[in-house]
């Protein structure tokens, strides 16, 4: 099975500044997806971005970028201007051929005012 | 927009009883998920659906069953709840196109005394 690993148990950025999250993961395939998830205090979890393995161009949704580097099978979610509504539980995934998600540990970010 | 619901955001039960969580979407996703969610262990897969009456174990299926009659509704069903199975359960849909993410339901968080 794909092991998906988030290092950051917690992260804290002050509001407007910059953050990355780290994900890496583990896998035997050529083709997949990864996404990263938000899911604020008490509310239900959204999708923040998604990610093609086969496209090289990184996924940007407004304040939201990834580095994807399928070599070192690394995934990192960059947050440009924090705010305060973007304190929450990240969770890095990963898609498998076999329709399967795999999700990391976590990573819970506070933003600081 | 996609909406997953769940039948409970809280519920208390106790050791041996038989507890059922339900689970409806209303955009005709051709995959249901069930997972679980803990502290520090992320979400871990259940059992999921892709099809009426079709199901499939994931990583931590002992002490659960599921049942799909309708497209629209999966449920998980606990046969004899025990304490280790207090957990906040996370239901997720999809379609079937391979780029698009999980929708996810609220979350139940079931106690079990």
């Amino acid at each position: 099975a794909q092991t998906v690993t988030q290092s950051q148990p917690e992260m804290s950025v002050q509001e407007a500044e910059t953050v990355t999250l780290s994900c890496t993961y583990d896998t035997s395939e050529s083709d997949y997806y990864l996404f990263w998830y938000k899911q604020p205090p008490s509310r239900q979890m959204i999708l923040v971005i998604r990610q093609e393995a086969y496209k090289q161009q990184n996924a940007t949704e407004n304040r939201f970028s990834v580095n994807f580097q399928k070599a070192a099978k690394s995934f990192s979610l960059k947050i440009s201007d924090s705010q305060l509504g973007d304190a929450a539980m990240y969770f890095c995934a990963y898609r498998s051929i076999g329709n399967q998600f795999y999700f990391g540990t976590g990573t819970s970010l506070t933003v600081i005012p | 927009d996609v909406k997953v619901t769940q039948s409970s955001r809280y519920l208390v039960k106790r050791t041996g009883e038989k507890v059922f969580l339900e689970c409806v979407q209303d955009m005709d996703h051709e995959n249901m998920f069930w997972y679980r969610q803990d502290p520090g262990l992320g979400l871990r897969l259940i059992y999921f659906s892709y099809d009426v009456k079709m199901k499939e174990k994931g990583d931590i299926p002992e002490g659960y069953s599921v049942s799909r009659e309708k497209k629209e509704r999966f449920s998980l069903i606990l046969e004899s709840a025990s304490t280790n199975q207090t957990s906040m359960y996370l239901c997720a849909s999809r379609s079937g196109q391979a780029y698009n993410e999980q929708f996810f339901g609220p979350g139940t968080r079931l106690t079990v005394l």
